[in-house]
């Protein structure tokens, strides 16, 4: 079955520090993987996928295929980090995306 | 541009009315999609659409009905409101090419006494 597993429900980190958000997937096929933020008093809205290789605000995540794995890192966390953080599986055909529960981050000062 | 708007943003029922969420979009997306937001267990799909006319059950769709008879407009509507059905609700859409991320309107939330 399809699944997106998110271990922590909540990481608190000092700002400055490294953060990493843990995403673990399961999936027959060869997956599409996101991750989505949403910040207070803001939409849930794309913050990177796999596929861009990409940093965003500072983000990466890497799609470990051996690991089922697309952890989120950032090495020096900022208080604007600060949000819920959703990891998203997208099956092949593209029709439906699967989340994970989400973990809040906060930044502190 | 306004994207994905949801109306209402907030609404009180009493168990067993009735009401429809209403998903508009002006991005000329193909999908749809209708999520429920619980505490702990993520976003959880409840009916899509991957085009004008047609529509689809998603994880957890019992409850609910949705109609897309305009490509913009995507209606979910509860017929008989339960207690359990209080939930944040989102829509969202995409393109229909590849897997394109999915953009999200700024949720109902729906209490039911």
């Amino acid at each position: 079955a399809q699944r997106v597993t998110q271990p922590e429900k909540l990481l608190s980190v000092f700002k400055g520090a490294p953060v990493e958000l843990k995403c673990n997937y399961s999936y027959s096929g060869s997956p599409e993987l996101f991750w989505y933020v949403q910040y207070s008093r803001q939409r849930l809205q794309l913050l990177l996928r796999h596929i861009s290789r990409e940093s965003i605000k500072g983000f990466t995540a890497d799609l470990n295929k051996g690991e089922t794995s697309f952890h989120l890192k950032k090495p020096f966390a900022q208080e604007e980090d600060s949000a819920m953080y959703y990891c998203a599986l997208s099956d092949t055909g593209g029709f439906k995306t699967i989340f994970g529960a989400g973990t809040r981050l906060f930044v502190k000062a | 541009n306004a994207g994905v708007t949801q109306t209402p943003k907030f609404r009180v029922l009493k168990t067993g009315q009735s009401m429809t969420l209403l998903c508009a979009q002006d991005m000329n997306h193909e999908y749809m999609y209708w999520y429920r937001q619980d505490p702990g267990m993520g976003l959880r799909l409840i009916h899509y659409s991957v085009g004008e006319g047609t529509t689809a059950k998603g994880e957890v769709p019992d409850g609910y009905n949705v109609s897309r008879l305009k490509k913009q407009n995507f209606l979910l509507g509860l017929e008989s409101a339960a207690p359990s059905q209080t939930s944040v609700y989102f829509c969202a859409s995409s393109r229909q090419v590849g897997n394109q991320p999915q953009h999200f309107g700024d949720g109902t939330r729906l209490s039911i006494l």
